[in-house]
């Protein structure tokens, strides 16, 4: 089942610019990941924000949470060519059901021009 | 070097011709994953691992295996593989399922 879902779909920018996206999700979640991808490659984990947290860090990249508004973003500063690739949000939940909870967005594909 | 491996990396079969698809991780990470990526449907999950011998069902389990007889190696079994299970498939694992997933490259799986 489907729950975070990436916005915008795609965004291209010029390099040093900064990148902002944003993901939104439906229920109540215990943690949300951010993961980049470059084309057909693995998945890489990026950043990891709990419920109870607001905003992270992790070099050039802020996430901030806001579970009220179930929804969060990933602004990537100063962007280099090399940032191109797609990302996804990636929500972790308790609730029970089938799947253990960690549902992905379809992502959003970021071209950074040189 | 802290890596997923996973095998192979391309498959072309035939319905119906058994595979397995190996996925071994080298941080003794407890728990495991394996997901499907198709275009316009994002990542699925298939089945997880907890640990050894600890295995359920997530999302779209409907035609695949798994086994979790040792900590580092996590196999998916397609019995009879079909058409529609033409996929990039990605092996992940993480200390516990409350932390972020290290992946592996991906196998690019096409049956016809």
């Amino acid at each position: 089942s489907q729950q975070g879902e990436e916005d915008p779909q795609a965004l291209s920018i010029q390099e040093g610019e900064n990148a902002t996206m944003n993901c939104s999700y439906k229920t109540s979640i215990n943690n949300l990941q951010w993961y980049r991808q470059n084309s057909g490659r693995g998945l890489v984990h990026l950043i990891l924000i709990r419920s109870n947290e607001r905003e992270k860090h992790s070099g050039r990249l802020r996430v901030t949470l806001d579970t009220s508004k179930k929804s969060s973003s990933l602004l990537i500063t100063a962007s280099r060519a090399a940032d191109t690739a797609s990302y996804f949000c990636a929500t972790k939940s308790y609730s029970g059901g089938g799947a253990d909870g960690l549902t992905f967005g379809k992502g959003t594909h970021l071209i950074i021009q040189p | 070097e802290a890596q997923v491996t996973q095998n192979p990396r391309y498959l072309i079969t035939v319905t119906g011709k058994k595979l397995t698809v190996t996925c071994s991780q080298n941080m003794n990470h407890e728990y495991m994953s394996w997901y499907r990526q198709d275009p316009g449907l994002g990542l699925r999950q298939i089945y997880y691992s907890m640990n050894v011998e600890v295995t359920d069902k997530g999302d779209v389990p409907e035609g695949y295996k798994v086994s979790r007889k040792e900590k580092r190696n996590f196999p998916l079994i397609l019995e009879s593989p079909s058409p529609n299970q033409t996929s990039l498939y990605f092996c992940a694992s993480s200390l516990s399922r409350a932390e972020g997933q290290y992946f592996g490259p991906g196998t690019r799986l096409t049956v016809t």
